[in-house]
């Protein structure tokens, strides 16, 4: 089953703005990740934050984590066209548990 | 780093017929290993997890006997989809948990077309 929730669905920006896109959860959790995933392809790991951390930096990405809320953010800055893709997060309760993924957000940054 | 090398990339079958597909862990032990379905503008439904050397743990709703998984070694993980439907077309991709470096790795996943 689907563990969380995404928001929003799909995003549209322009090149150099920048995305930000919210994933909620429903469960105690270990760590939460982000993926990047180009239409029908694998999956790319961009980010792994723990439950015992409330913000992390990574290059141009940002991922916020509110376990009170059980909320976490991506914010992508001056956002590029190949940005443009499906960011999905993920959660597993365990290390080396099952990874439970959230609805996703199509990101389109339009040149 | 670590990688899953995922066959095939793309298969297209006929309905009834069954197809396998492989996940494999090229430089680290994946004792576990975890199946993922992921249809056309949808995010990726686990379907099983499996641990080497022993029976996989299926997800609500997911019949065990149509997908077949085998963990019989700690690189090597399949799943077979047996008496295939076009319903069944859809992107399967397995990720492996990598105990050393404490992290997850995808394979580049499969396109099925059943016909």
């Amino acid at each position: 089953s689907q563990q969380g929730e995404e928001d929003p669905q799909a995003l549209s920006i322009q090149e150099g703005e920048n995305a930000t896109m919210n994933c909620s959860y429903k469960t105690s959790i270990n760590n939460l990740q982000w993926y990047r995933q180009n239409s029908g392809r694998g999956l790319v790991h961009l980010i792994l934050i723990r439950s015992n951390e409330r913000e992390k930096h990574s290059g141009r990405l940002r991922v916020t984590l509110d376990t009170s809320k059980k909320s976490s953010s991506l914010l992508i800055t001056a956002s590029r066209a190949a940005d443009t893709a499906s960011y999905f997060c993920a959660t597993d309760a365990d290390q080396g548990g099952k990874l439970i993924f959230g609805q996703g957000t199509e990101l389109s940054v339009k040149p | 780093g670590a990688v899953v090398s995922q066959h095939p990339s793309w298969v297209i079958c006929k309905s009834g017929t069954s197809v396998k597909i492989e996940c494999r862990s090229l430089d680290f032990q994946a004792t576990t290993m975890f199946w993922y379905r992921q249809f056309p503008k949808q995010s990726l439904m686990l379907m099983a997890t499996s641990n080497e050397g022993s029976k996989a743990t299926y997800e609500q709703g997911v019949e065990k006997d149509k997908f077949l998984i085998n963990h019989a070694s700690l690189t090597l993980s399949t799943l077979t989809v047996t008496s295939a439907h076009p319903e069944d077309s859809s992107f399967y991709i397995c990720s492996a948990w990598d105990r050393t470096n404490y992290g997850y790795t995808f394979g580049s996943g499969t396109r099925l077309t059943v016909v």
